[in-house]
């Protein structure tokens, strides 16, 4: 069955410190994978998408990087963390069923 | 360049009342797909429904109703007689056609409160 992994759940970082958040998608492959945030209060802001691996976009700038280094699995990161990187980040990729899309469960993150 | 708009920030009913969420889209796509994701406070998002550009069709599915019309590009969602399960923030969604990145574009959502 075709399911999606995010991890962790929660985190609270301090400014300036490292970020790595990882998703890993099961039963499909090559798919288009996404990272999402949502701001408290705001919408779903899209951040990279990545068509295959070591294909990434970016759709805003900002502090975050993202990376594909295998088929099923995307990887947010970051070097120094800033307090306005704190929100709920979504992984998601793109299936051809009547869904069209599976989300991952999110990771509130909290930079302090 | 596709847009999404949810002019409704946070709507309140009390509880058996019908409420309509209004999404209104622009997009030069002639292909292109509409989705309803509710968010409840854990926070995950799920799925309600997905509508192609070509199936203009209302669709019905229990309390929940879709209509779709293009002349107004307008996607909107009505929960008959509304319970207080429902209270959540709502987000209509437009997803390109079958080539380019495929992204969801999110509306900025709706928060519904049902008050019993």
């Amino acid at each position: 069955s075709q399911t999606i992994h995010q991890w962790p759940a929660t985190l609270v970082q301090p400014v300036g410190s490292p970020l790595s958040l990882e998703c890993t998608v099961e039963g499909t492959s090559n798919p288009n994978l996404y990272w999402y945030r949502q701001a408290a209060g705001r919408g779903l802001q899209l951040l990279f998408y990545s068509v295959g691996i070591g294909q990434i976009s970016s759709e805003v700038p900002q502090n975050l990087s993202a990376s594909r280094p295998q088929d099923r699995q995307f990887i947010l990161s970051s070097k120094k963390l800033l307090l306005s990187d704190s929100g709920f980040y979504l992984c998601a990729w793109r299936n051809t069923g009547v869904y069209g899309y599976t989300f991952g469960s999110g990771t509130r993150l909290t930079v302090v | 360049a596709q847009k999404v708009t949810q002019a409704q920030t946070e709507i309140s009913v009390v509880e058996k009342e019908d409420v309509t969420l209004d999404c209104v889209y622009e997009t030069r796509d002639t292909t292109y797909y509409l989705f309803w994701y509710k968010q409840p406070p854990s926070g995950e998002l799920v799925f309600l429904i997905r509508r192609n550009s070509f199936d203009e069709q209302n669709e019905i599915s229990g309390r929940y109703s879709w209509n779709f019309q293009k002349s107004t590009s307008s996607f909107n969602f009505t929960i008959t007689a509304s319970q207080v399960v429902d209270s959540a923030v709502y987000f209509c969604a437009l997803s390109e056609g079958d080539t380019g990145r495929r992204a969801l574009t999110f509306g900025s959502g709706t928060r519904l409160q049902v008050q019993p």
